[in-house]
C-alpha cells in the first residue's frame, strides 16, 4: 500500500521565520504535487514536481523532488500570516491517471 | 470563471436521514471526483467520473452511498441512510481533458450526523 507521511504534523511559527515541511513514502511515485488548503476551502494545487532531483520556486515557496522519488519537500522563506494553511503532497497510483493518494498533511499558522 | 459549486455548503441531519449533496463542475471539464475528508482518514477519492460515467467507485465506503452525474453540469452524491461516522467534508473536484493534471477543489460541505 504506498503511503505519503508528512512531517511535522503541525507548526506553529512566527512571520518571518523560515520552515521546511516533508512528505515521504516508500514507494517511487512517477510525480508528486504539493496543494495548499486554506480554512473553509478546498485544497489549490500549488505546484506539480516530476523529475528526481527537480527543484521549483513559487515566489517565497521552494518544492524539491527526492532524486529516488520517494520524497518531496516544501521550504518557505519568511513566512507571511497568508501562508497559514493545510500542505498536502498527493501522488498518482495505480493503473489509471486519475487516482491520487493525499498525504496526511501539515497544519502550519503563522503569527503575526 | 466561477469555479467548482457546492451545495449545500454546510448539512446538519439526523441519524438515518437521507442527505443529498450536489456539484456543479467548471464548464468544459470532462472528469469528476467526489472526495472525503476527515481528521482520522484524511482526504479520500470516493468515486471517479469521466465524461459522465463512473469509472471507478471503489473507494465508495458501502452500498449507503451512491452518487450520480446526469450530465456534464451537475453530480450528487446521496447517503441513505445516513450515519454519524459519515460526518466529513465532501468535496468535489473536476478536472479538464487533454491529460491536463489539475484538478479544481470546490469549497465542501460539511456534513453532521447526530
Amino acid at each position: 500500500t504506498q503511503l505519503l507521511e508528512q512531517s511535522p504534523q503541525f507548526l506553529s511559527i512566527q512571520e518571518g521565520e523560515n520552515l521546511t515541511v516533508y512528505c515521504n513514502s516508500s514507494s517511487v511515485f512517477s510525480s508528486l504535487q504539493w496543494y495548499r488548503q486554506e480554512p473553509g476551502e478546498g485544497p489549490v494545487l500549488l505546484v506539480t514536481v516530476v523529475t528526481g532531483g527537480e527543484v521549483k520556486k513559487l515566489k517565497r515557496l521552494t518544492f524539491q523532488f527526492g532524486d529516488a522519488r520517494k520524497d518531496s519537500s516544501l521550504h518557505i522563506t519568511a513566512a507571511q500570516p497568508g501562508d497559514t494553511g493545510l500542505y498536502l503532497c498527493a501522488g498518482p497510483f495505480g493503473s489509471g491517471t486519475y487516482k491520487y493518494i493525499f498525504g496526511t498533511g501539515t497544519r502550519l499558522k503563522v503569527l503575526a | 470563471d466561477a469555479g467548482v459549486i457546492q451545495s449545500p455548503r454546510h448539512e446538519v441531519t439526523e441519524m438515518g436521514q437521507e442527505v443529498t449533496l450536489r456539484c456543479k463542475p467548471i464548464s468544459g471539464h470532462n472528469s469528476l471526483f467526489w472526495y472525503r475528508q476527515t481528521m482520522m482518514r484524511g482526504l479520500e477519492l470516493l468515486i471517479y467520473f469521466n465524461n459522465n460515467v463512473p469509472i471507478d467507485d471503489s473507494g465508495m465506503p458501502e452500498d449507503r452511498f451512491s452518487a450520480k452525474m446526469p450530465n456534464a453540469s451537475f453530480s450528487t452524491l446521496k447517503i441513505q441512510p445516513s450515519e454519524p461516522r459519515d460526518s466529513a467534508v465532501y468535496f468535489c473536484a473536476s478536472r479538464p481533458s487533454g491529460g491536463v493534471d489539475t484538478q479544481y477543489f470546490g469549497p465542501g460541505t460539511r456534513l453532521t450526523v447526530l
